[in-house]
């Protein structure tokens, strides 16, 4: 069936580290990706997205790049701050059909230490 | 910016009462969601909701569950009957237009149910 798997947590980096946080997919047809972030006490917010294969999604230094032949979507940010401490979410979105709900991973919480 | 809301922040019940969480969506968004994180879990759909009638639900959105638009602008989701297990924060969202992956699903802040 359909579903999300990403890195598990949690993930302790050093302010200006490099982070990548794995996620893959296994969903019919063709999806458009998600990562949303919850930073503590709030909701979700969308951090970035990409419709199809090849499209970078991009957004306040974070990227991810939707890979169909390896079904990824890995999130990347080439220094990482003591602000983006939160849990990351990879989510796919079925297009067409009767399918719209948002498939989620178990999240990714991300510590950054100054 | 508009952006959902969610009352209350925090419900606590006792097994086997009634609770109503409300949400507030974007006023011009014509489709809403509730969505459910259990502790430490990953956030799971439940309900999917479009003209004034369920779209498409989940296995967890049983008998126990239901949703109602009871004027233009408020969404709710009732338990009739609160279990243990449904303890979890629960998510509204709503979104513009269905049926494109292109369609970005905004979030409410979320309600902590509690049941004791």
């Amino acid at each position: 069936g359909n579903s999300v798997t990403q890195m598990e947590g949690p993930v302790t980096l050093s302010e200006e580290a490099f982070l990548t946080i794995n996620c893959t997919y296994t969903a019919t047809g063709y999806p458009s990706l998600f990562w949303y972030v919850q930073y503590p006490g709030e909701g979700l917010q969308l951090l970035l997205k990409a419709t199809k294969a090849d499209d970078k999604g991009s957004n306040k230094g974070f990227e991810a790049t939707y890979r169909k032949e390896t079904t990824s979507f890995h999130l990347e940010k080439g220094s990482v701050q003591v602000s983006d401490s939160a849990v990351y979410f990879c989510a796919f979105l079925n297009s067409g059909g009767s399918n719209y709900k948002l498939t989620f991973g178990k999240g990714t919480l991300l510590t950054v230490n100054p | 910016e508009p952006e959902v809301t969610q009352t209350p922040s925090h419900q606590v019940t006792q097994m086997g009462q009634e609770v109503i969480l409300r949400c507030v969506p974007i006023s011009n968004h014509l489709y809403f969601y509730w969505y459910r994180q259990i502790l430490g879990q990953k956030v799971e759909f439940l309900v999917s909701f479009y003209n004034n009638e369920i779209s498409e639900k989940s296995e967890i959105f049983d008998d126990q569950f239901s949703v109602e638009r009871p004027d233009g602008s408020n969404f709710t989701l009732k338990i009739r009957s609160t279990k243990l297990e449904d303890s979890a924060m629960y998510f509204c969202a709503s979104s513009g237009s269905f049926g494109t992956g292109s369609n970005e699903q905004f979030f409410g802040p979320g309600t902590r149910l509690t049941v004791l």
